[in-house]
């Protein structure tokens, strides 16, 4: 297995412009987990679903951000309209079974940055 | 919701030494306890979990303990090697996962 896959690695836009970011989770796993990391906060968890499904959402920073997960191999991460705090890595994992006691597996990243 | 406070925020210990890193939790209903060690551009990866049930387990060099009364937790590494530079992140899952704010650790060869 490729393990979790994200795109694109990289992504530098410009204030006020719309940003999606893309995970594929390890085929099997049931749930999907998006984190934020800058170094202020740390790593913060903004969202995940369990089956397709969001769970909860409660760390989504505001209305700009929105997640979705149409099928069990891909999901979405997006800002709308981006501004230059959004600045951060961007993390998805996925693991199996019910937490908790399952590992995360994270994916490589996606590095943002909103001039 | 779930707190998970860590210390220190930096170490530096000398090649060959012991590291010691605590975390505390909130929520008592949490039940898994993961570290992950983040190397510097790379992803987080878990190096050892620790289950409510268990006081104590260890892996080679890297053990984690559990006072599940005191709500703590914490990650031991002997015989500190510079491979072992990182950030270190410990973790408190119930049902999702909350972080602490890391600890990046340093030894010196």
């Amino acid at each position: 297995d490729a393990g979790v896959i994200q795109s694109p690695r990289h992504e530098v836009t410009e204030m006020g412009q719309e940003v999606t970011l893309r995970c594929k989770p390890i085929s099997g796993h049931d749930y999907l987990f998006w984190y934020r990391q800058t170094m202020m906060r740390g790593l913060e968890l903004l969202i995940y679903f369990n089956n397709n499904v969001p769970i909860d959402d409660s760390g989504m920073p505001e209305d700009r951000f929105s997640a979705k997960m149409p099928n069990a191999s891909f999901s979405t991460l997006k800002i709308q309209p981006s501004e230059p705090r959004d600045s951060a890595v961007y993390f998805c994992a996925s693991s199996s079974g019910t937490p908790p006691g399952n590992e995360q597996f994270f994916g490589p990243g996606t590095r943002l940055t909103v001039l | 919701g779930e707190n998970v406070e860590q210390h220190p925020s930096t170490l530096s210990v000398q090649e060959g030494d012991s590291a010691v890193i605590k975390c505390t939790y909130s929520d008592s209903a949490s039940n898994y306890f993961p570290w992950y060690k983040q190397e510097l551009g790379k992803r987080p990866q878990l190096i050892i979990d620790i289950r409510s049930n268990v006081g104590e387990k260890k892996d080679q060099r890297i053990a984690v303990t559990l006072n599940k009364t005191a709500k703590h937790f914490s990650l031991h590494i002997t015989e500190t090697q510079p491979e072992d530079s990182a950030v270190y992140f410990c973790a408190a899952s119930k049902n999702d996962m909350r972080f602490g704010a890391g600890t990046r650790l340093t030894v010196k060869p």
